[in-house]
């Protein structure tokens, strides 16, 4: 089974301001990753999928990057909506398919 | 717009079997090929968890630490999905979602949207 580590846990960032999410998978995912990001209360939303394609309506803010063990989620000038929790996800050696522990991005 | 909501009992008992549906609004669980039907679920607090998908044609894939207990079904005619749990105990109390699942190549399913909004499930006497 495949592991992903997310960094940090916890990300403090004021609005207008970007912020990095990072995911390390335990062995190579190529580019089968997708990123979602979950509000309190709500069920998880996908932003990426194929480690760098926007999912429809995603805004152009939201940026993906990175193959084989590791990848980065980028959100530039935060929006209060932007506060939430995100997760990577691999699709490359399943089942199952497993999710990162997730990182919580609060405002500062 | 596809919409997906789970139903079932908010309270199981130990031991018990967890029984969920999915229904499908917006859209036809059999009218397209390239998409599956997913089950995942969320501690309290926690991280996500894959349960396990479900083909229209009745294909099914699960989570081999949670296989031995899963049966995922498939009603195209009433265009809902269901999950079931045996043997429950407090480590499965957790929020359910519901998911349709996109595919790749070879038409295996890959990743998850939209989700239903979730229910959740507690097991306790």
């Amino acid at each position: 089974e495949i592991v992903m580590t997310q960094s940090p846990a916890t990300l403090s960032v004021s609005p207008g301001e970007g912020a990095t999410v990072s995911c390390r998978a335990s062995q190579s995912v190529s580019s089968n990753l997708a990123w979602y990001q979950q509000k309190p209360g709500q069920a998880p939303r996908l932003l990426i999928y194929g480690a760098s394609t926007r999912a429809t309506g995603i805004p152009a803010r939201f940026s993906g990057s990175g193959s084989g063990t590791e990848f980065t989620l980028t959100i530039s000038s935060l929006q209060s909506e932007d506060f939430a929790v995100y997760y990577c996800q691999q699709y490359n050696d399943w089942p199952p398919y497993t999710f990162g522990q997730g990182t919580k991005l609060d405002i500062k | 717009q596809l919409q997906l909501q789970e139903s079932g009992p908010g309270l199981v008992k130990p031991s018990e079997t967890l029984s969920l549906t999915c229904t499908v609004s917006g859209g036809s669980i059999s009218s397209s090929t390239t998409y599956y039907w997913g089950w995942l679920r969320q501690p309290p607090g926690k991280g996500l968890e894959w349960i396990g998908s479900i083909y229209y044609s009745g294909i099914t894939y699960y989570n081999p630490s949670l296989k031995s207990r899963l049966t995922i079904s498939v009603d195209t005619s009433k265009n809902l999905f269901s999950l079931k749990m045996s043997s429950v105990t407090a480590a499965d109390t957790a929020v359910y979602y519901c998911a349709r699942v996109l595919t790749g190549s070879w038409n295996y399913p890959i990743f998850f949207d939209p989700w239903g909004q979730g229910t959740l499930v507690t097991v306790s006497s």
